[in-house]
C-alpha cells in the first residue's frame, strides 16, 4: 500500500521569508513518480512538478526547488522569498510508474497551509 | 492551453436524490479520474476509468456510484442515491499516455446534499 505523509498541517511565514514544506513516502514499489499540486484558495488543483524515482537530481524553478531523496523517502518542497500570492494549501502525491490495470491513481498526503503574511 | 473542464460549479441536492456530475477531459488523453476532497480534508481517489471500462476503483466508490464515457468527450460521475456523507469537492482529472504523466484536474464540482 502507499502512503504519503505531510506532517506539518499549516506553516505561516512572513513575506520574503523562504519555507520548506516536508513529505515523506511509503511504497513497495521500486519505480514511481511522486508529485506537487498547489491548491489556491479558489479551490482547483494545480500540477506543480513530477519527479521520477530514478531521478535524485534537485530541481529549481524560480523561487521553487524540491529535494528528492530516495534514502529517505522524502520529497520536500522548498519556497524561496515567498510572497502572499503563494498562500495555498500544497499536497505531495504518489502513483505508481507501471500499472498493468491502467491505473496509475494518485495517493495524496493531507496537505501542508502556508499562509504568506505581508 | 488545453485544460480539463467540469459542470455544474457547484451542486444543490436533497438526499436520496441521484445527481450526474460532467466532465470534459483534455482531447487526447487516455486515462480518467474521479476524486473526492471532503472539506477541509485530503484529495481521495475514487475511480480511473481507462480503455472504457473502469481500470481500478476505491473502497469508497460502491454499489451507488457509476461512471460512463457516453461519448468521445464527456466522463461522468453519478450518485445514484445521495446521501449527507457524499457532500464533498469532486474532482476530475485526465492524463496522457506514457510513465509518470501528471494528472490535471478540473477545477472541481462542490456537492452539498440537504
Amino acid at each position: 500500500a502507499q502512503k504519503v505523509t505531510q506532517a506539518q498541517t499549516e506553516i505561516s511565514v512572513v513575506e520574503k521569508e523562504d519555507v520548506t514544506l516536508d513529505c515523506v513516502y511509503e511504497t513497495r514499489d521500486t519505480t514511481y513518480y511522486l508529485f506537487w499540486y498547489k491548491q489556491p484558495p479558489s479551490g482547483e488543483l494545480v500540477f506543480l512538478i513530477r519527479r521520477n524515482s530514478f531521478d535524485e537530481q534537485n530541481e529549481i524553478s524560480g523561487r521553487y526547488s524540491w529535494n528528492f531523496q530516495k534514502s529517505t523517502s522524502s520529497f520536500n518542497f522548498t519556497i524561496t522569498a515567498s510572497q502572499v500570492v503563494d498562500s495555498a494549501v500544497y499536497f505531495c502525491a504518489l502513483s505508481e510508474a507501471y500499472s498493468g490495470a491502467g491505473s496509475y491513481q494518485l495517493t495524496f498526503g493531507k496537505g501542508t497551509k502556508l499562509s504568506v503574511i505581508p | 492551453e488545453p485544460e480539463v473542464t467540469q459542470t455544474p460549479s457547484h451542486q444543490v441536492t436533497q438526499m436520496g436524490q441521484e445527481v450526474i456530475l460532467r466532465c470534459v477531459p483534455i482531447s487526447n488523453h487516455l486515462y480518467f479520474y474521479w476524486y473526492r476532497q471532503i472539506l477541509g480534508q485530503k484529495v481521495e481517489f475514487l475511480v480511473s476509468f481507462y480503455n472504457n471500462e473502469i481500470s481500478e476503483k476505491s473502497e469508497i466508490f460502491d454499489d451507488q456510484f457509476s461512471v460512463e464515457r457516453p461519448d468521445g468527450s464527456n466522463f461522468t460521475l453519478k450518485i445514484r442515491s445521495t446521501k449527507l456523507e457524499d457532500s464533498a469537492m469532486y474532482f476530475c482529472a485526465s492524463r496522457g499516455t506514457g510513465g509518470g504523466q501528471p494528472q490535471h484536474f478540473g477545477d472541481g464540482t462542490r456537492l452539498s446534499i440537504l
